[in-house]
């Protein structure tokens, strides 16, 4: 079955802070990796990865895939009130469909 | 990317009840899906919304409790039926003409 585990599952930093949210994934057949950031309701995608060892940047949060060792990581520098929220990580399963399966997310609190 | 509306953005019903969540999109799109976040979970996929036929239900969702239209690409309905308190959750629409998804805004369903 296939599986996307997050770590950790919460989080509390202060501001200007830098923190690395983990993505682990089992899943026959993987064709990409994505994260989302959740706030109130609903996601809103930050970035698709594909290829290992490529950094996806977009201005304070980066991320990067290794596929051999199956997980990705987002890194969010600086990090600002606005940041709080919960992350999401997840992966088409087999079968070419391109719904998605979820992990538990990580949830990022950030104190002034 | 497409811009989703959902509506309603929130509901409160009492159990035993039936609530019509609709999905509209701007633009014409391949993939229309269906996912639900109980309290504190993640997000699960319900279905796939198939224009012109019957969706594709996940395991542990089925079509009495949880009927779905699409009659074009870029309109589809879920209906929440005979519920009860563990219907209580967000209930996203995502669209996506192959990946990345993109969400709609969500509906907080409550049951009493």
């Amino acid at each position: 079955e296939d599986k996307v585990v997050q770590s950790p599952l919460s989080l509390v930093v202060h501001e200007g802070d830098t923190v690395t949210l983990n993505c682990s994934y089992e899943v026959t057949n993987f064709r990409s990796l994505l994260w989302y950031k959740q706030e109130k309701k609903a996601p809103t995608f930050l970035f698709m990865l594909t290829s290992s060892g490529i950094e996806k940047k977009s201005g304070r949060l980066s991320s990067i895939l290794d596929k051999k060792e199956l997980f990705s990581i987002l890194n969010i520098t600086a990090t600002q009130t606005g940041d709080s929220a919960v992350y999401l990580c997840a992966v088409p399963p087999q079968g070419g469909s391109e719904k998605l399966v979820f992990g538990k997310g990580t949830k990022l609190t950030v104190n002034p | 990317s497409a811009v989703i509306s959902q509506k309603p953005s929130r509901d409160i019903c009492q159990r035993g009840t039936s609530l019509t969540i609709q999905c509209q999109v701007d633009s014409q799109v391949t993939m229309m899906f269906w996912y639900r976040q109980q309290p504190g979970q993640s997000l699960t996929l319900i279905a796939t919304a198939n224009q012109g036929s019957e969706a594709t239900y996940e395991s542990g969702f089925v079509i009495d409790k949880f009927p779905i239209s699409r009659p074009n690409l870029t309109f589809s309905t879920l209906t929440v039926s005979n519920m009860s308190p563990e219907d209580s959750s967000i209930y996203l629409c995502s669209v996506g003409q192959g990946l990345p998804q993109y969400f709609g805004p969500g509906t907080r369903l409550t049951v009493t």
